[in-house]
């Protein structure tokens, strides 16, 4: 079975600064997705970025990158010039390549930015 | 819309009552997601149609629910007998076939 594991239920950044958010999971399969979602107040959860196992090239989007160490499998994001937009959940998640099925998710940290 | 919408936003329930949410995903959108997300924790999986079918609905976590989607578009999740531990939000999400889920802002269940 796959696990999500966030080690930070709660951070807080200032405006502009830079947060680093952790991620860890388990699994034995060798190709997959990682993905981290945002859930602000409104409980809409939006995709932030998704990076798949097999490219070794860390996926960025605007502000946002990960820093992918499949060995220690590790999934951290990296907030840049954070935005107080950027106040929410933050949920790791894990999907199998070849399944069609669930995504597993970590418990989810909580971030504030402040002015 | 363009979205996955979800209704009711809010529901409350009294114990024992049978409630019904309604997830419309989206256009085209062959894959269809029910997760349950308690408070203060990630969403964790229900169950997972592809078109109509149901296959897979191993997240269910009691024969009280149940979840259909008879024709591959519209799903409702219902649940039997509310207990207070079925309180939670109820997230629906959909997908075309692979990769990205689209979430729905759920639907907040409050059972008394």
């Amino acid at each position: 079975a796959q696990t999500v594991t966030q080690s930070q239920p709660e951070m807080s950044v200032q405006e502009a600064e830079t947060v680093t958010l952790s991620c860890t999971y388990d699994t034995s399969e060798s190709n997959y997705y990682l993905f981290w979602y945002k859930q602000p107040p409104s409980r809409q959860m939006i995709l932030v970025i998704r990076q798949e196992a097999y490219k070794q090239q860390n996926a960025t989007e605007n502000r946002f990158s990960v820093n992918f160490q499949k060995a220690a499998k590790s999934f951290s994001l990296k907030i840049s010039d954070s935005q107080l937009g950027d106040t929410a959940m933050y949920f790791c998640a894990f999907m199998k390549l070849r399944a069609h099925n669930d995504m597993r998710f970590g418990a989810g940290t909580r971030l504030t930015v402040k002015p | 819309g363009a979205g996955v919408s979800q209704s009711p936003r809010y529901k409350v329930a009294k114990r024992g009552q049978d409630v019904a949410l309604r997830c419309d995903p989206i256009s085209g959108h062959v894959s269809l997601f029910w997760y349950q997300q308690a408070l203060g924790q990630g969403p964790e999986f229900l169950t997972y149609f592809q078109n109509e079918a149901q296959l897979d609905k191993s997240g269910l976590p009691s024969d009280r629910f149940f979840a259909e989607r008879p024709e591959g578009s519209v799903s409702t999740l219902k649940i039997q007998r509310t207990q207070q531990e079925d309180s939670a939000v109820y997230l629906c999400a959909s997908r075309k076939t692979q990769g990205e889920q689209f979430f729905g802002p759920g639907t907040r269940l409050t059972v008394l």
